[in-house]
């Protein structure tokens, strides 16, 4: 069975700077990874994957990603934060023997201050 | 290309009743999952459709069911509507379960 856990359900950042979301993975085989961006009242948009390629995922609007397999982690960042990135965000995991299917983490909802 | 598409985009429902959501798939598309997004949480895994079987299903109870036709669009049916069923409901669709892309979602409120 995989898992994901999502460090922290809320992160605060003023526009510009930084963003880290932190993500944990628990998987029996090797994964993908995925994180998706919800807007409010929009579908799930993808922002990167990790398919066993590169460590280092460069994904859409700035944001990438590194598979650290030693730490189980796929941290997500971008180093200036835009008003646009305010939005709810999924670290995801998938095993080919599971089928595919996506399972979740429980979100990190990210608030950008001017 | 139209991408993923679900109807209808709102439903509202009392207890006790039955509803059923659609989904079409991007184009070139041939399998759909269904995933339920209850409110302040992450989606999950409900049902997977491939070749008009279900290929895959989450832990949900037979009150879920699906149909996926020949041109691979699909359903879900939800019978004996609970007020714990109100939630998000996404549909993804994908070429052989690869990569998923998602559609709007249908909010399902059970009153």
């Amino acid at each position: 069975a995989q898992s994901v856990t999502q460090l922290d359900s809320h992160v605060s950042v003023s526009e510009g700077t930084p963003v880290l979301l932190r993500c944990n993975y628990s998987s029996s085989y090797s994964p993908s990874l995925f994180w998706y961006v919800q807007h409010p009242n929009k579908g799930l948009q993808l922002l990167l994957k990790y398919t066993s390629a590169a460590t280092l995922v460069k994904g859409i609007n700035g944001f990438e990603a590194e598979f650290k397999k030693s730490e189980t982690s796929f941290h997500l960042t971008k180093p200036s934060a835009h008003m646009s990135d305010a939005a709810e965000y999924f670290c995801v995991v998938s095993v080919k023997a599971a089928g595919n299917k996506l399972t979740f983490g429980g979100g990190t909802r990210v608030l950008v201050k001017p | 290309d139209a991408g993923v598409t679900q109807s209808p985009t709102h439903l509202i429902k009392t207890r006790g009743q039955q509803v059923t959501l659609r989904c079409s798939p991007k184009s070139g598309h041939d399998t759909v999952s269904w995933y339920q997004q209850a409110l302040g949480q992450g989606p999950q895994f409900i049902f997977q459709y491939y070749e008009e079987e279900e290929r895959q299903r989450g832990n949900f109870p037979d009150r879920f069911s699906g149909h996926q036709f020949p041109n691979y669009s699909s359903e879900l049916n939800v019978n004996a509507l609970l007020l714990g069923d109100s939630a998000l409901y996404l549909c993804a669709s994908s070429f052989n379960a690869y990569e998923q892309f998602f559609g709007p979602g249908t909010r399902l409120t059970v009153l």
